[in-house]
């Protein structure tokens, strides 16, 4: 399995409250991805990044930010949670872009109450 | 744009018996294609790929697939189903963006 842990594994929070999540990857992949999965829809792109400080915005971006300190950590925060942001938030890295195999974390899920 | 279209939410096959899982796309043109199997509170990993060459691509527990581009398909096979095939069956496509379809739950009966 490919190096990568989600931080913390189950959170629940009360709306408008800031939350974050962590991955971190020991892979030294380039590309890292932040996505959320719901019922009914897979898995829908957040955020993405692909480098250092470098970082693009996905399908379902609106109420997340992200940052990409370091090559093995990629943050995932919330800066005001709302009920809608009720989901499991999967983190997934590629080592490169044009063929993108992308590897899995094991997933947060996230209630917001 | 992409989309990923997996027309069964869920089915139920004997154990022992064939499986097939359907995935449509539309894209402009050929695309990278995945399958991803996701075990209840689990990740998703990746069952096989399609990049380019044989249509017909091995993978991972015994599943295979076959692309056929006049149909713009990639559908996920196996033989014969074992209860701990059980689980969550994606497929991906990859053109401009990386697009899920919305996934297929396959239930074995013993």
């Amino acid at each position: 399995d490919a190096g990568i842990t989600q931080s913390p594994r189950h959170k629940v929070t009360e709306t408008g409250t800031p939350v974050t999540l962590r991955c971190h990857q020991t892979e030294n992949h380039r590309y890292m991805y932040w996505y959320r999965q719901d019922p009914g829809h897979g898995l829908r792109l957040i955020h993405y990044s692909y480098g250092v400080k470098d970082t693009d915005k996905g399908e379902v971006s609106d109420g997340y930010s992200v940052s990409r300190s370091k090559t093995e950590d990629f943050l995932l925060t919330l800066e005001s949670a709302t009920s809608s942001q009720t989901s499991v938030y999967f983190c997934a890295i590629s080592e490169g872009w044009s063929k993108n195999i992308q590897y899995f974390g094991a997933g947060t899920r996230l209630s917001v109450l | 744009a992409q989309s990923v279209t997996q027309p069964d939410i869920h089915i139920t096959v004997s154990e022992g018996a064939s499986l097939e899982l359907r995935c449509n796309y539309s894209y402009g043109a050929t695309p990278y294609l995945f399958w991803y199997v996701q075990s209840p509170g689990q990740g998703l990993q990746l069952l096989l790929k399609y990049f380019s060459g044989d249509t017909l691509v091995q993978g991972i527990k015994g599943f295979e697939a076959e692309f056929k581009r006049s149909q713009s398909s990639f559908n996920l096979r196996k033989p014969s189903v074992h209860w701990s095939d059980a689980a969550e069956y994606f497929c991906a496509v990859y053109g401009q963006n990386f697009v899920f379809g919305p996934g297929t739950r396959l239930s074995v009966l013993p």
